[in-house]
């Protein structure tokens, strides 16, 4: 079946470092695909999304490119902050209609100052 | 933006008894709802889908008879852990889609029980 996997954490940076978030899929068809974050204390929260090949989901300062040919869909932030500081997940979703999100195991980045 | 309330956002309970999670879409109807669960370091696991008006669909190898939901309307979702165990003891999210098939999910906060 489909499933996503993403890189082991915690991830720990300090400010303004470069971050990058691996992520790979396994799915059948066209999935679409997406980042998740959850900051401390709160509900999870879409970061960013890309539905087809090539196309590049971006939010705060946040980058992901569907990657077809690698099945990837790897996060990468050119400079953090603080408040980045959550658990971020990468999820897929088939291309059928009312089919549930997939999610990988989520990581954890912590950034200090 | 749409918003969805899940309480509550923590219990503990006794071994043996029931606890029931509620799940509400409060700006918009959730025709869609899926219920998730997070063990430490793990993923969140779909554990069912549920339509509104209609049985639970229950992901393999979760148990229907101890994880109860009832989607009742359009605006409300309930998952019931019945006997709790401590392996019952997650995080429990819930998410809801209204609309089409490909509208956006919109994640509850979490519960987060805790069986003694």
């Amino acid at each position: 079946g489909d499933s996503v996997t993403q890189m082991e954490g915690p991830v720990t940076l300090s400010e303004e470092a470069f971050l990058t978030i691996n992520c790979t899929y396994t799915a059948t068809g066209y999935p679409s695909l997406f980042w998740y974050v959850q900051y401390p204390g709160e509900g999870l929260q879409l970061l960013l999304k890309a539905t087809k090949a090539d196309d590049k989901g971006s939010n705060k300062g946040f980058e992901a490119t569907y990657r077809k040919e690698t099945t990837s869909f790897h996060l990468e932030k050119g400079s953090v902050q603080v408040s980045d500081s959550a658990v971020y997940f990468c999820a897929l979703k088939g291309n059928q209609a009312g089919t549930a999100l997939i999610f990988g195991k989520g990581t954890t980045l912590s950034v200090s100052s | 933006g749409a918003v969805v309330s899940q309480h509550p956002s923590w219990v503990i309970c006794k071994s043996g008894t029931s606890v029931k999670i509620e799940c509400r879409s409060l700006d918009f109807q959730a025709t869609t709802m899926f219920w998730y669960r997070q063990f430490p370091k793990q993923s969140l696991m779909l554990m069912a889908t549920s339509n509104e008006g209609s049985k639970a669909t229950y992901e393999q190898g979760v148990e229907k008879d101890k994880f109860l939901i009832n989607h009742a309307s359009l605006t409300l979702s309930t998952l019931t852990v019945t006997s709790a165990h401590p392996e019952d003891s997650s995080f429990y999210i819930c998410s809801a889609r209204g609309g089409q098939g490909n509208s956006p999910l919109h994640f509850g906060n979490g519960t987060r029980l805790t069986v003694t």
